[in-house]
């Protein structure tokens, strides 16, 4: 079973900064297979990146995803007040079959 | 537009079970999955299972095989979520959420609003 581990749990950032969330696997992941998900206090979540690197519609272009293997990364370029909220990594491992989400990271206001 | 409409909060004794409902629109209900996420209150995203929604066949956690069952219904384009036996620990805001599921890509998008389904004595 692949396990995922995000880091930090909370990072506290100023609107205009550059955010860097980090998502590691126990084991080696499919890019295909590796997606990233938005969600605010109160809401459900939203999809904003999959295949590690394919923006969703209507997901602005100062969110960009990267990585391969066991490491992945989520950046937002430029932090802007609505971005403040907690980001899920999340992947589909074939053995067994089943998706699993990381812990999330928290972005908040410094 | 895509959307995922969840039935109501529910309140539930230990033991009992819960069904919970979620109706598609805006998209051909039979060229997706669901899936079944759900968040414990204060807690991360726990995926349940995923039903394809073309041909019926299921996917289950495994820590939940024996009291989780997903159906689809085409004709109204729903796909219901049954948990069985619950605990306290099964209080949680359930999701659905529309699944793509291939050799060369995953996500769930979008996401119904969610259902607070709380079991208590």
């Amino acid at each position: 079973e692949i396990v995922l581990t995000q880091s930090p749990g909370t990072l506290s950032l100023s609107p205009g900064e550059r955010a860097t969330l980090s998502c590691r696997a126990s084991q080696s992941v499919s890019s295909s297979y590796l997606a990233w998900y938005q969600q605010k206090p109160g809401q459900a979540p939203r999809l904003l990146i999959y295949g590690a690197s394919s923006r969703a519609t209507g997901i602005p272009d100062r969110f960009s995803g990267s990585g391969s293997g066991t490491d992945f990364t989520l950046t937002i370029s430029r932090l802007e007040p609505e971005d403040f909220a907690v980001y899920y990594c999340q992947q589909y491992g074939s053995s067994p079959p089943e998706f699993t989400f990381g812990p999330g990271t928290k972005v908040d206001i410094k | 537009q895509v959307q995922l409409v969840q039935s109501g909060a529910e309140v539930k004794k230990p033991g009992a079970s819960v069904k919970v409902s979620c109706k598609a629109s805006g998209y051909t209900f039979t060229s997706y999955g669901i899936s079944w996420v759900r968040q414990a209150p204060g807690q991360g995203l726990e995926w349940m299972g995923w039903i394809s929604a073309y041909n019926g066949n299921t996917n289950y956690a495994q820590k939940l095989q024996g009291r989780v069952t997903m159906t689809t219904d085409t004709s109204t384009s729903t796909a219901y979520m049954e948990l069985r036996s619950l605990r306290s620990d099964d209080t949680a805001v359930y999701y659905c959420a529309r699944a793509k599921a291939t050799v060369t890509t995953i996500w769930f998008d979008p996401w119904g609003q969610g259902t607070l389904v709380t079991v208590s004595s």
